[in-house]
């Protein structure tokens, strides 16, 4: 079946780029995701890719496809500590809707002074 | 516009008592999703609809959960009876048809004792 998979920790300074990895086994993926949950609320949609693409950014954030080896990567550059957040990788076959999203386990993201 | 709207934010019942969840879609918004979030199992689909019918309840983990969409602007997930092992945060998500981003509620905290 499908499958997401994350590193469940990562640790940077303030200041510094993380760079959270995912990958993917579902080789019709064709729309995915990166999700932000910050402790008791819910999951904050930051930004998403097309399959045919191999970058988007947008301000802060840089997403990273490699379709070839199913890896998808987010880079926030100058971390700060309103980083701090579980993130979520996700994959969907049709983005229009025509099914769920499967999600990673998430990546605890913590900021070090 | 005020987002996806769940309520109970936060619900404690007793083993073998029903509980309803419910939801507001974004107006508008063609698709509804329910996920349940573990700290065991992540985040996983358990039903969607489209324009208030039921297209994928094969997430569903027992016939002792049922979901319904009476009208476009609700939705319900009834469990019952509950069991302690249903303890999880269950989030909605709605999405336009033909767009990309799925937008999540702030989710409803259930803890059955």
């Amino acid at each position: 079946g499908e499958d997401v998979e994350q590193s469940l920790f990562l640790s940077v300074r303030e200041g510094d780029s993380s760079v959270i990895n995912c990958t993917y086994t579902d080789s019709s993926s064709t729309y995915l995701y990166w999700y932000k949950q910050e402790p008791g609320a819910g999951l904050q949609l930051l930004t998403y890719i097309f399959s045919n693409m191999d970058m988007k950014q947008d301000q802060r954030l840089t997403v990273l496809l490699n379709k070839k080896d199913k890896h998808l990567s987010l880079r926030i550059a100058d971390t700060q500590t309103g980083d701090s957040a579980i993130y979520f990788c996700a994959e969907s076959d049709s983005g229009g809707g025509a099914d769920g999203l499967t999600f990673g386990k998430g990546t605890h993201l913590i900021i070090q002074p | 516009d005020a987002g996806v709207i769940q309520s109970p934010r936060h619900e404690v019942t007793e083993m073998g008592q029903e509980v309803t969840l419910r939801c507001k879609p974004i107006s508008g918004h063609d698709y509804l999703f329910w996920y349940r979030q573990t700290m065991m199992r992540g985040l996983e689909l358990l039903i969607y609809f489209n324009n208030n019918v039921p297209i994928d309840d094969s997430g569903m983990p027992e016939d002792r959960f049922s979901a319904k969409m009476p009208n476009a602007s609700f939705s319900t997930l009834k469990i019952q009876p509950s069991e302690p092992r249903d303890s999880a945060v269950y989030f909605c998500a709605s999405q336009l048809a033909g767009a990309y981003e799925q937008y999540f509620g702030p989710g409803t905290r259930l803890t059955v004792t």
